[in-house]
Parts: structure tokens; sequence; C-alpha cells
């Protein structure tokens, strides 16, 4: 069974802070890993991506991977308000069948407060 | 910036009819998804198309539902006679390769079953 877990939250911080998400997943032959950034009532958006061990920057978003722990994490630096959503981590198993199937965790509600 | 499109935002049906909802994906990418997301629930697979077939299908995609790509721009997901529990965001996304699998989601289709 593949699960995709993550910290319900909520996760509360003040503007200007660094967020911290994390997300955990089942099956180490996994082989992508995305974060999506879900505003209330309204569609997943890619924010980031990463395939292999280690660190990757975007503006102000680090995504990071160790898949000896099976362990995913997102930072966001100098958080804004406006990067109050939910972010849902989501794993593609890149194995035969499943190529392109995204699971996804239910997601970290985060509210970043002025 | 290319963006996937799908129409309508929402749907209101009474249970056993049928819906049919549309996606234009992104115009270069190869690959198509239907995911779905129950209120308050994760993202759930439903079913990926390449090559005018269906590449994989959830155990939640029944003999109830169907896709089509009926010309080179739209991607339908049907749904032949609706059931109170199909209520629930209906987003398509479309990805490049299948190698990034980067998917990018549309907007979403609110489908109320009543």
């Amino acid at each position: 069974q593949k699960e995709v877990e993550q910290n319900s939250g909520p996760l509360s911080v003040p503007e200007g802070a660094i967020a911290s998400l994390n997300c955990t997943y089942s099956d180490r032959g996994s082989q992508s890993f995305f974060w999506y950034r879900q505003y209330s009532g309204k569609s997943p958006e890619l924010i980031m991506s990463i395939y292999s061990n280690g660190d990757k920057e975007d503006g102000r978003f680090t995504a990071q991977l160790n898949k000896a722990s099976q362990y995913v994490s997102l930072l966001i630096r100098d958080s804004q308000p406006s990067d109050s959503a939910t972010y849902l981590c989501a794993v593609n198993w890149g194995r035969g069948s499943t190529l392109g199937r995204l699971y996804f965790g239910r997601g970290t509600q985060l509210t970043v407060w002025p | 910036e290319p963006e996937v499109t799908q129409t309508p935002s929402h749907q209101v049906t009474q249970m056993g009819q049928e819906v049919i909802l549309r996606c234009v994906p992104i115009s270069n990418h190869l690959y198509f998804y239907w995911y779905r997301q129950i209120l308050g629930q994760k993202v759930e697979f439903l079913v990926s198309f390449y090559n005018n077939e269906i590449s994989e299908k959830s155990e939640i995609f029944d003999d109830q539902f169907s896709v089509e790509r009926p010309d080179g721009s739209n991607f339908t997901l049907k749904i032949r006679s609706t059931k109170l529990e199909d209520s629930a965001m209906y987003f398509c996304a479309s990805s490049e390769t299948r190698g990034s699998n980067e998917q990018f989601f549309g907007p979403g289709t609110r489908l109320t079953v009543l």
C-alpha cells in the first residue's frame, strides 16, 4: 500500500519566519516528489519538484529529499501572509503501470500571520 | 503562460444523470489525468491517458466512468449514472513527459449530485 503522510497542522508562523513542512512516504521505490500549494476552493498549484537526494532551491522555497529516510520537506523562507494555504506533498512511484500516477498526502495547512 | 482549462466550473445534476466534464490540456503535453477531491479529503487519482488510450486507472474508476479525447484539444470525463458520492471537485491535469511528470492542474469542476 502506497501512503503519503503529512502533519495536517495547522502550522502557524509569523511573517518573515521560516515555515517547515514535512512529508513521509511508504515505499523506497519512489522516483519523483512534488509540492503543491492549494488555496481554499482552488486547484493544486505546482511549486516544487525534486528527484534526487539533497536540496533544491527555487526563490524562497527549498525542497529537501532523503530517500534513505523516505522523507521530503519544504522550507519557505521569509514567509508571507500570501503563503497561507494548504501544502500538498505528492509522490510518483514511477514503476511499471503506476508511471505518472501521483499519490497525495492530506496536506498541511499553513497560516502566516502579519 | 499556458494553462489547463476546464468547463464547466460548477455542475449540478440529479442522481442517475450523465455528466461530461471537459478539459483542454496544455497544448504540447502528451499525458492527461483526472483526479478528484471530495471536500476535506485527499486528492485522488482516477485515470491517466496517453496516445489515445487509458494508461492506468484506479479502483475508483469503475464502469460508470469513461474518458475520451474527441479531438486534438479536448479531454473529457464522463460519468454515466451519477451517485451522491460522486459529488467532488474534479481536476484535469497534464504533463509534458512521463520522465519529469510535472503535472499541471486545471481549475477544477465542482460536481454536485442531488
